[in-house]
């Protein structure tokens, strides 16, 4: 069965500390992985995709990819209160499902 | 820029109702999800399309059933609502291989 592992929190960083956020996932076979941010009683919104195994960077976010260990993770430079959100990894394992979420990590910057 | 709507932002239904869910995307992908979200439980699917008149079960088809007569518009129907079904209620659309996109959901309430 298809499965991501996230720690649910809520994990509470000060405001301009990076915040990590790390996700493990069961399929070495999957191709992509993204992260998502929801906000309360919003839906999610894509803030990162990553396909290759390295560091992507974009703007105050790099996710990194280790396929070899099967995990994925995401780095949020100088924490703002506005990136308290719950934030969801997703892997794709090419069938026609869709992407395999995670349940999501709840963080909260604390100014 | 990808856009997935959905009929209805929020929804208070009478048990036993039956009750419509449309989603519409404009991106021509033959891939879209409906899922629910509950607290603690992440996002469970419900069923897919990955085509016009195809359907697959998800996790928990189980009160629900869907429809898809054109490629753009994926329909969730409750066929009687119960007070179990409220919940947060998500489509979502897919490029494969790539990110899925969600709509804003429906938050729908079964009294």
């Amino acid at each position: 069965q298809k499965e991501v592992e996230q720690n649910s929190g809520p994990l509470s960083v000060p405001e301009g500390a990076i915040a990590s956020l790390n996700c493990t996932y069961s399929d070495r076979g999957s191709q992509s992985f993204f992260w998502y941010r929801q906000y309360s009683g919003k839906s999610p919104e894509l803030i990162m995709s990553i396909y290759s195994n390295g560091d992507k960077e974009d703007g105050r976010f790099t996710a990194q990819l280790n396929k070899a260990s099967q995990y994925v993770s995401l780095l949020i430079r100088d924490s703002q209160p506005s990136d308290s959100a719950t934030y969801l990894c997703a892997w794709g394992g090419g069938g026609a499902d869709g992407l395999t979420f995670g349940k999501g990590t709840h963080l909260i910057i604390q100014p | 820029d990808v856009k997935v709507t959905q009929s209805s932002r929020y929804l208070v239904k009478r048990t036993g109702e039956k009750v419509f869910l449309e989603c519409v995307q404009d991106m021509d992908h033959e891939n879209m999800f409906w899922y629910r979200q509950d607290p603690g439980l992440g996002l469970r699917l419900i069923y897919f399309s990955y085509d016009v008149k195809m359907k697959e079960k998800g996790d928990i088809p189980e009160g629900y059933s869907v429809s898809r007569e054109k490629k753009e518009r994926f329909s969730l129907i409750l066929e009687s609502a119960s007070t179990n079904q409220t919940s947060m209620y998500l489509c979502a659309s897919w490029d494969r291989g790539y990110e899925q996109y969600f709509g804003p959901g429906t938050r729908l309430t079964v009294t």
